[in-house]
């Protein structure tokens, strides 16, 4: 199975603040990659797929970059509406695969 | 709008079998452009998938649960379900049903997820 990292675990941010969190696959993974934003006690919503292509519906704050191996969540500027935990999976290979997740929460 | 809602046993006796059904309401199961998925999430724990199927009943299974795993699909009743045998504590989970395009192995639409809690 391919291994995701994500880095920092955690972190504090303000409203306004940019926000960038870190996903590192295993091997390389080409650009097959996703972003879900969890909030507590919901399910998992899904925010971009292929690296950098946004879902339906999300808002143009959040962008995704990154192939190979290494890749970016960034939120240019945090709304209050932005705290949750932030997952990455990969998809180049069976089984899909889950990062630990990076909690963001206020500061 | 499309929803999913998962149904079934919130407590299961461990060796027994974990069962769950996901309803699909505001669009067809059938439709060739999507498989629908099953994901489970230990509490404060991360996400793992653990298989998939398409309305013709071809399935895809997690290989770390795959001797264990059953999904099924009831195209008449726009369900699918999710069996899981010889559970033990370590299979209990928020349980979510889960909508994945065709195209790629991306989950789009979740159900809200119900907690499983295996004890005796």
């Amino acid at each position: 199975d391919i291994q995701m990292t994500q880095s920092p675990s955690s972190l504090s941010a303000s409203v306004g603040d940019r926000v960038t969190i870190t996903c590192r696959a295993s091997q390389g993974i080409s650009s097959w990659l996703a972003w879900y934003q969890q909030k507590p006690e919901k399910a998992p919503k899904s925010l971009i797929y292929a690296a950098s292509s946004l879902q339906s519906g999300v808002p143009s704050r959040f962008s995704g970059s990154g192939s190979g191996t290494d890749f970016t969540l960034t939120i240019s500027s945090l709304q209050p509406e932005d705290f949750a935990t932030y997952y990455c999976q990969q998809y180049n290979s069976y089984p899909p695969t889950f990062g630990p997740g990076t909690k963001v929460d206020i500061k | 709008q499309l929803q999913l809602q998962e149904s079934g046993p919130g407590l299961v006796k461990p060796s027994e079998t974990l069962s769950l059904t996901c309803t699909v309401s505001g669009g067809s199961i059938s439709s060739s452009s999507y498989y629908w998925g099953w994901i489970r999430q230990p509490p404060g724990k991360g996400l793992e998938w653990i298989g998939s199927i398409y309305y013709s009943g071809s399935t895809y299974y997690n290989p770390s649960l795959k001797s264990r795993v059953t999904i099924s699909v009831d195209t008449s009743k726009n369900q699918f379900s999710l069996k899981l045998s010889s559970v033990t504590a370590a299979d209990t989970a928020v349980y979510y049903c889960a909508r994945r395009p065709q195209s790629r192995l991306v989950l789009d639409y979740w159900g809200q997820g119900t907690l499983v809690t295996v004890s005796s």
